[in-house]
């Protein structure tokens, strides 16, 4: 099955600063790559998501960036709030729906 | 607003306990899916469901089994729990055609 592995475990930034995280997947024939936001003691939640017929995809201070032939995508969040301190997952689906994790990344915003 | 629920936040059961968690949602999603949370492992999904009485296997089904006898409700079944089960138990639910998952709450399961 789909293989996705995601980096780094754990990112501590100051407020303000930006944030990245970087996932890598196996299988080329996936297509669709979503992000979700964890925080603590709450269920995940769809935050931005991208396909594979495009590169870029932003929404306010969150953007997500996918390169198909080297089969990565990051996920970067800017101008970083105490808000934004959650774990994050990403995950990657082929056309069934199904989703296979990365093994998420928690994120410390420092005020 | 879409709504899934699971039946306990906390369950405590003992070694060979036979074992329910029940996932319920109310938007009439087609899609049904139990994944199990760990530590350093991210979200495994266990089984899934595409339509009443249709189950499929996912990554890690060792141990579990599913029922779906209606559409709003996918139960996850531990035949004989062991300690290594001993997890958070995260159901979610989509519509067809639609990746986007609404995830449930998520039960804290301990096997002692």
């Amino acid at each position: 099955g789909e293989n996705v592995e995601q980096h780094p475990s754990t990112l501590s930034v100051q407020e303000g600063d930006s944030a990245v995280i970087k996932c890598t997947y196996s299988d080329s024939a996936s297509n669709y790559f979503p992000w979700y936001k964890q925080e603590l003691g709450k269920r995940p939640q769809l935050i931005i998501d991208i396909r594979s017929n495009v590169g870029e995809k932003k929404d306010q201070r969150i953007a997500v960036t996918l390169n198909k032939t080297a089969k990565h995508f990051s996920l970067h969040i800017t101008e970083t709030q105490p808000e934004d301190s959650a774990v994050y997952f990403c995950a990657a689906s082929k056309s069934d729906y199904k989703l296979s994790f990365g093994a998420g990344t928690t994120v410390t915003v420092r005020a | 607003d879409v709504k899934v629920t699971q039946s306990s936040r906390y369950l405590v059961k003992r070694t060979g306990e036979k074992v329910f968690l029940e996932c319920v949602q109310d938007m009439d999603h087609e899609n049904m899916f139990w994944y199990r949370q760990d530590p350093g492992l991210g979200l495994r999904l266990i089984y899934f469901s595409y339509d009443v009485k249709m189950k499929e296997k996912g990554d890690i089904p060792e141990g579990y089994s599913v029922s779906r006898e209606k559409k709003e409700r996918f139960s996850l079944i531990l035949e004989s729990a062991s300690t290594n089960q001993t997890s958070m138990y995260l159901c979610a639910s989509s519509y067809p055609r639609s990746y986007e998952q609404y995830f449930g709450p998520g039960t804290r399961l301990t096997v002692t």
